[in-house]
């Protein structure tokens, strides 16, 4: 059974561009959240996605958007990149259950994101 | 403003002893925890968790003590192995209005376990 999936695993980028980055949930999954893991910090919550719209949102500015598709794999988008954007970007898949304390969390290998 | 805290950066520990890796949190409307392990080039892997409606749970050689009172919780590896040597990031929950909360997570402690 895979779980979740992201590409690509790394990538270098420079100050301004744009980049995509891919996740595709553990089968069975239909919540996908993404987390920016900064050197020697924990992950940060970015956004979380489920049924196509975006759920929550952390602090993270507009530059970072992202998108889910109906076979529930997602896409995070940052535009006009700065240093401060590298980092590894982690995926998370999940199923909406409203019991409290089973939130199933399946966190993917990530993309690392370098920006020079 | 940090929710939930790792103050200990690294610990280190001989085999065969136990390790105890320690959280704070700061926000009482957290309502379930989890740990964390991460080792190099690979996502966090799920651990153990705790609701808050306990102050114990326990998973082989992982305990997790939840001490609501003090907003802190612990968690106990016994007896620790070399393969346990990894980073632990314990990451925190809420229900907000019914629906599934995201996770704050602490900085992370790194746990060195020697042969």
């Amino acid at each position: 059974d895979a779980g979740v999936t992201q590409s690509p695993t790394h990538l270098i980028k420079t100050r301004g561009q744009q980049v995509t980055l891919r996740c595709s949930p553990k089968s069975g999954h239909d919540t996908v959240s993404w987390y920016q893991q900064a050197l020697g910090q924990g992950p940060q919550f970015i956004f979380q996605y489920y049924e196509e719209e975006e759920r929550q949102r952390g602090n993270f500015p507009d530059r970072f958007s992202g998108h889910q598709f109906p076979n529930y794999s997602s896409e995070l988008n940052v535009n006009a990149l700065l240093l401060g954007d590298s980092a590894l970007y982690l995926c998370a898949s999940s199923w909406v259950d409203r019991l409290p304390g089973n939130y199933g969390y399946t966190f993917g290998s990530g993309t690392r994101l370098t920006v020079v | 403003d940090q929710q939930v805290k790792q103050n200990s950066p690294s610990l280190s520990v001989q085999e065969g002893r136990i390790s105890i890796l320690n959280c704070d949190y700061t926000n009482s409307m957290f309502d379930y925890f989890l740990w964390y392990k991460k080792y190099p080039a690979e996502g966090p892997t799920f651990l153990i968790s705790i609701s808050s409606i306990k102050d114990k749970n326990e998973d082989g050689r992982f305990t997790v003590f939840l001490n609501k009172s003090a907003k802190h919780l612990s968690l106990h590896i016994v007896p620790s192995q070399p393969g346990d040597s990894a980073v632990y990031f314990c990451a925190a929950s809420g229900n907000y209005g019914g629906s599934q909360g995201n996770l704050i997570f602490g900085k992370g402690t790194k746990l060195s376990v020697k042969p």
